[in-house]
């Protein structure tokens, strides 16, 4: 079974610019959740989508946003990018919704490096 | 304070030594506790989960959660070069929340 994709793997963007990055899931997988990996801050949680619905959410500003298509492939867009915005920014999806009693396990992608210039 | 802390390291130990990661929280909701790999340039990878308190062992790899002290640690025995990576921690409220990761810790295995 082919893993979690992500494109493109590298990109660089000035500052102001927006950029949309996009996540493939595990076939069957129906949450996607999106994180922002940087060298100070770790790895933070940015939203999670669930059957095309924002499930969960973190604490980042509104110009971070995302969507779900039906077919669960995911992107994520970034508007008027600023210099902190470069990170690594991986997906990760898992296969069930809530109440099915066993663990839900995130298998993550290899992530999208951005660089804001 | 971070909801999660975790010593950053770098960490550099021979082969075949036991490793100690170890991880703090203040969120006493926490009741999933994950520990993930991550190579260079690669996704993190699941390792370990525990749910609540109690040890957790799979080949050389061991999960402690103490809850009453909101301290996780992870042992890895008869350490490999092949290890060397870095090792987050990570927790949830539940199955379907939200994860939340610690910093991460450096790990190198010298041969």
């Amino acid at each position: 079974k082919a893993g979690v994709t992500q494109t493109p793997r590298y990109l660089i963007k000035t500052r102001g610019q927006q950029v949309t990055l996009s996540c493939s899931p595990i076939s069957g997988h129906r949450s996607v959740s999106w994180y922002q990996q940087t060298p100070g801050q770790g790895l933070q949680f940015l939203f999670e989508y669930f059957s095309e619905t924002q499930r969960n959410k973190g604490n980042f500003p509104g110009r971070f946003s995302g969507r779900q298509f039906s077919n669960s492939r995911s992107e994520m867009n970034v508007s008027t990018l600023e210099l902190g915005d470069s990170a690594l920014y991986l997906c990760a999806s898992s296969l069930a919704g809530s109440g099915s009693g066993s663990y839900n396990e995130q298998f993550f992608g290899p992530g999208t490096r951005l660089t804001v210039l | 304070q971070k909801e999660v802390e975790q010593d950053p390291g770098p960490l550099s130990v021979p082969e075949g030594a036991i490793v100690s990661l170890n991880c703090t929280y203040s969120n006493s909701a926490f009741q999933y506790f994950m520990w993930y790999r991550q190579y260079s340039r690669k996704g993190p990878e699941l390792l370990m989960y525990t749910y609540s308190s109690g040890n957790k062992e799979d080949g050389r790899f061991t999960a402690q959660v103490d809850k009453s002290s909101k301290y996780i640690s992870l042992f890895i025995r008869d350490s490999q070069p092949s290890d060397s990576a870095t090792y987050l921690c990570a927790m949830r409220e539940t199955s379907y929340d939200k994860v939340i990761f610690g910093p991460g810790t450096s790990l190198s295995v010298i041969p």
